[in-house]
């Protein structure tokens, strides 16, 4: 089944330690990215990958790192995690291009609360 | 600075009614508007999307909308049915940077229930 998938689907932990949410998909896509979804928000992106090695920031990238070593694997990491990143995280790939033409396909989510 | 804005943030519809989302965009590089849905525990997923060459795009109950001159677009449910109920999400993009940067921008959201 053609599909990312997200681990951890919840995860509490306190301020300061750090924490990497994995994504891995398996259709081949080049494009992958990260969203947090927050009440009245919306979903706003924190970084993005154009292929493996590729990497840039999106709208909101502060307090995290991403890195694409592998095509399939995109890791989300909070090195020094704070209550402001208390979110619902979404990974998405999308075959090609970053525009969305091909739909970006998502995660099911994780749910971080940082304490 | 949200770049697209949608509207209403909630919305209850009676079963068979006709649900209305709005979206404005203020990007006029936007050519590609796509609309996901969301149910509850579940990623977003795309529902229907248009360009801005036609005016309106039918997909079964689900109709887009799009007045270029006003900048917006919105998403039409004829006939709502209780297994509408979810999260809505409008989203713009450029394709002329499809590969190189370009991203969809998503709206604030709008859940929808379908009252039976």
């Amino acid at each position: 089944e053609a599909q990312v998938t997200q681990n951890p689907r919840y995860l509490i932990t306190v301020t300061g330690k750090k924490l990497t949410v994995t994504c891995s998909q398996n259709m081949n896509h080049e494009y992958m990215s990260w969203y947090r979804q927050d009440p009245g928000l919306g979903l706003r992106q924190i970084y993005y990958s154009m292929n493996v090695e590729v990497t840039d920031k999106g709208d909101v990238p502060e307090g995290y790192k991403v890195s694409r070593k592998e095509k399939r694997n995109f890791p989300l990491i909070l090195e020094s995690p704070s209550p402001n990143q208390t979110s619902l995280y979404f990974c998405a790939s999308s075959l090609s291009g970053s525009g969305g033409l091909y739909g970006y396909t998502f995660g099911s989510g994780t749910r971080l609360t940082v304490v | 600075q949200q770049q697209v804005k949608q509207s209403p943030q909630s919305l209850i519809v009676q079963k068979g009614g006709i649900s209305i989302i709005n979206c404005a965009y203020e990007n006029t590089a936007f050519d590609y508007f796509p609309w996901y849905q969301q149910f509850p525990g579940k990623g977003p997923a795309l529902l229907i999307a248009i360009r801005p060459d036609v005016s309106e795009k039918k997909e079964g109950r689900f109709t887009i909308s799009f007045n270029k001159s006003a900048k917006q677009f919105s998403l039409h449910i004829m006939d709502s049915q209780p297994g509408d109920s979810a999260t809505y999400f409008c989203a713009a993009s450029s394709l002329l940077w499809e590969t190189s940067g370009s991203r969809l921008t998503f709206g604030e959201g709008t859940q929808l229930t379908v009252n039976p």
